[in-house]
């Protein structure tokens, strides 16, 4: 069975600066994908990166990055110039290939971005 | 351009009653997930749905729980008898396919239900 680790219920970062957040996870499995999620208080489930593992890239999108590193099963968000509307939870979520919409989540870290 | 529809947002429902909670899928959609998020918790997978069909139920409570996807119209997630610990935020999602290619499964905003 899969499982998805988080272990920072919070954290908190000046505005303007950098924040990572940390994921590991455990998995037999060869070829699947990590996705990192953003909540905030609306609850709305918004996708903010996803990794294939096949990939060695780390992808990127704008501000966002992520760190994976297949072997150590670690997937850690970097949020650069950080901005009061990151403060949400965040979730890192890994899914199998082929079970689109079957992900297992993390419990999340609260990220709090102070002006 | 709708996206995933759920409904009602909040549900307020006494012990023992029925709760039903809805979803519509991204037009065009013909898969369904249904998530549980307790306080403090991520989202928990309960189950999937492709049309008139339950695939994959291996996340759903075995007593009071139901789900179905109908030809037409909504997902209905179904609790029956409802208790204090039903008390969580559900959130539904949509897809297209499962195929290779495809990696993204869409999200609503989720229903808070309250058992009072």
């Amino acid at each position: 069975a899969q499982t998805v680790t988080q272990s920072q219920p919070e954290m908190s970062v000046q505005e303007a600066e950098t924040v990572t957040l940390s994921c590991t996870y455990d998995t037999s499995e060869s070829n699947y994908y990590l996705f990192w999620y953003k909540q905030p208080p609306s609850r709305q489930m918004i996708l903010v990166i996803r990794q294939e593992a096949y990939k060695q890239q780390n992808a990127t999108e704008n501000r966002f990055s992520v760190n994976f590193q297949k072997a150590a099963k670690s997937f850690s968000l970097k949020i650069s110039d950080s901005q009061l509307g990151d403060t949400a939870m965040y979730f890192c979520a890994f899914m199998k290939q082929r079970a689109t919409g079957k992900l297992i989540f993390g419990q999340g870290t609260t990220l709090q971005v102070k002006p | 351009n709708a996206g995933v529809m759920q409904n009602p947002r909040h549900l307020v429902r006494r012990r023992g009653q029925e709760a039903r909670l809805r979803c519509s899928p991204v037009k065009g959609h013909s898969h369904v997930y249904w998530y549980r998020q307790l306080p403090e918790e991520g989202l928990k997978f309960m189950v999937y749905l492709q049309k008139e069909n339950i695939i994959d139920e291996s996340g759903m409570p075995k007593e009071r729980f139901s789900a179905e996807f109908p030809k037409e119209g909504p997902s209905i997630l179904r609790i029956q008898q409802v208790v204090r610990g039903d008390s969580a935020a559900y959130f539904c999602a949509s897809s297209n396919d499962r195929g290779r290619g495809n990696t993204e499964a869409f999200f609503g905003q989720g229903t808070r239900l309250t058992v009072v």
